[in-house]
């Protein structure tokens, strides 16, 4: 089992739309969870962090569920450039290695 | 803009050749970990220097070797080349011992190997 699994998409949805992505892990001891992006051929870039309250980002929210091992992604309004691959992401306590899911892609279109 | 800096940005070696990539930390960065992205896939942490040493390992053989020079540089070096490890090389780096939230990722090397 991967430790970090995403539905690879692709999500293909109209501008305005809203998406959501999820994703499990399967490390109980990991402490810090987030979700990067990832545009064709460029770097990943943190997007948002994760908290277990919920945090929200203007048309962004992501949620977290320990006792489930999941966390989410909402993306309220899609705009045309919100297309990209959305990686989640998380770390165990007490070490700085990152494990990445494979990435969801979001192609969202006029 | 980011400031890790990696060079080369593309690069195509032969199977079993050597190869080194390298990598410019942001300023006052003094941890950099390497990862490796397959077409497809998300990235796979390599390993990770602070302070010159290697503090942390993925899963990867020895012919995966590095380093970190006393400006906070690194070199990712991998020998005997495969097929395999045809990939996105990317260099992260950070200031802060313990906190995440300041990892900076370099636009990485894209190894192809033939």
């Amino acid at each position: 089992r991967k430790e970090v699994e995403q539905d690879p998409g692709p999500f293909n949805v109209p501008e305005g739309a809203t998406v959501a992505f999820n994703c499990t892990y399967s490390n109980s001891a990991s402490q810090s969870f987030f979700w990067y992006r990832q545009d064709c051929r460029k770097e990943p870039k943190l997007l948002m962090s994760v908290y277990s309250s919920g945090n929200e980002d203007g048309r962004f929210t992501a949620q977290l569920n320990r006792a489930s091992q999941y966390i989410s992604l909402l993306i309220r309004d899609s705009k045309l450039s919100d297309s990209a691959t959305y990686l989640c992401v998380v770390n165990a306590y007490n070490t700085d290695k990152l494990i990445f899911g494979t990435g969801t892609r979001l192609q969202v279109f006029p | 803009e980011t400031g890790v800096t990696q060079s080369p940005t593309h690069l195509i070696k032969t199977r079993g050749q050597q190869v080194t990539l390298r990598c410019s930390s942001q300023s006052g960065h003094n941890t950099v970990s390497w990862y490796q992205q397959a077409l497809g896939q998300g990235p796979q942490f390599i390993f990770q220097y602070y302070r010159e040493e290697e503090n942390g390992r993925g899963n990867f053989p020895p012919r995966f070797s590095g380093l970190q020079f006393p400006n906070y540089s690194s070199e990712l070096n991998v020998n005997a080349l495969e097929l395999d490890d045809s990939a996105l090389y990317l260099c992260a780096s950070r200031a802060l011992a313990g906190s995440h939230l300041g990892y900076t990722f370099g636009s990485g090397t894209r190894l192809t190997v033939v």
